[in-house]
C-alpha cells in the first residue's frame, strides 16, 4: 500500500536551517510528482513547494529563495531544506503525492512538526 | 488565485444533508479537489476534478462545478463527518487552499 512517513521535524531557532524527509513506499515512485503542504497550530492548510517527476520545483513566494524541495529516486525519499528559518514557518510539515490524474493530492504522509522558536 | 469557502463552520444533524461552497477569484474550469481532515489527522483526498469521487469515498459525497462556483455535499451526515473541509485549486501554481469548513455533528 502507499505510504509516505516524513521526519526530521524538531526544534530549530530562527535563522537557522533544518532538512525534513519524506520516504515513499508501495508505488513506482520516479513516476509521481510530490508536494510539502504545512499547517501552523490551529491554522488552515497550506501549499509549499512542488517537485514534477522530471524534477521542475515550484515554490509559494513566502519560502521563494529559503526552501528547496529535492528528490532521490534511488532512494524514494522526498527532501525539504530550510533555511532562514522564521518563526512563521512553524507548522506540520506533510508530504504529499500528486496522483497524476488532474493534480489532486492523492496520499498524505502523518506530518512531521516544525517549531520555530529561540 | 484566492478560493473563498462558506460557511467557516456549521452545526447539523446526523442524517442531514449538508452543502459547503467554495469560490474562486478567477476562472478555474474543473480544476478544483476537496479534502477532509479529522482532528489530529493528516487531509484525506475526497473528490478532483470538480466532481470525481477518489476510490474509497462513501457516495455520500459529491462534488459539482465549474468556472468559479463549486460545492461540496455531503448527504446523509455520518457522525464520522465530524470534520474540516478544505477546497484546493490545482489550476496553476502556487497553488492555494480554501480557509476550511468545520462541521460539527449536534
Amino acid at each position: 500500500q502507499v505510504q509516505l512517513v516524513e521526519s526530521g521535524g524538531g526544534v530549530v531557532q530562527p535563522g537557522r536551517s533544518l532538512r525534513v524527509t519524506c520516504v515513499a513506499s508501495g508505488f513506482t515512485f520516479r513516476s509521481y510528482s510530490f508536494h510539502w503542504v504545512r499547517q501552523a497550530p490551529g491554522k488552515g492548510l497550506e501549499w509549499v513547494a512542488n517537485i514534477s517527476d522530471d524534477e521542475k520545483e515550484y515554490y509559494e513566494d513566502s519560502v521563494k529563495g529559503r526552501f528547496i524541495m529535492s528528490r532521490d529516486n534511488s532512494k524514494n525519499t522526498l527532501y525539504l531544506q530550510m533555511n532562514s528559518l522564521r518563526a512563521d514557518d512553524t507548522a506540520v510539515y506533510y508530504c504529499v503525492r500528486d496522483g497524476m490524474v488532474l493534480g489532486e493530492m492523492d496520499y498524505w504522509g502523518q506530518g512531521t512538526l516544525v517549531t520555530v522558536s529561540s | 488565485i484566492q478560493l473563498t469557502q462558506s460557511p467557516s463552520s456549521l452545526s447539523a444533524s446526523v442524517g442531514d444533508r449538508v452543502t459547503i461552497t467554495c469560490r474562486a477569484s478567477q476562472g478555474i474550469s474543473h480544476y478544483l479537489a476537496w479534502y477532509q481532515q479529522n482532528p489530529g489527522k493528516a487531509p484525506k483526498l475526497l473528490i478532483y476534478a470538480a466532481s470525481t469521487l477518489h476510490s474509497g469515498v462513501p457516495s455520500r459525497f459529491s462534488g459539482s462545478g465549474s468556472g468559479t462556483d463549486f460545492t461540496l455535499t455531503i448527504s446523509n451526515l455520518q457522525p464520522e463527518d465530524s470534520a474540516t473541509f478544505y477546497c484546493h485549486h490545482v489550476y496553476n501554481y502556487p497553488r492555494t487552499f480554501g480557509g476550511g469548513t468545520k462541521v460539527e455533528i449536534k
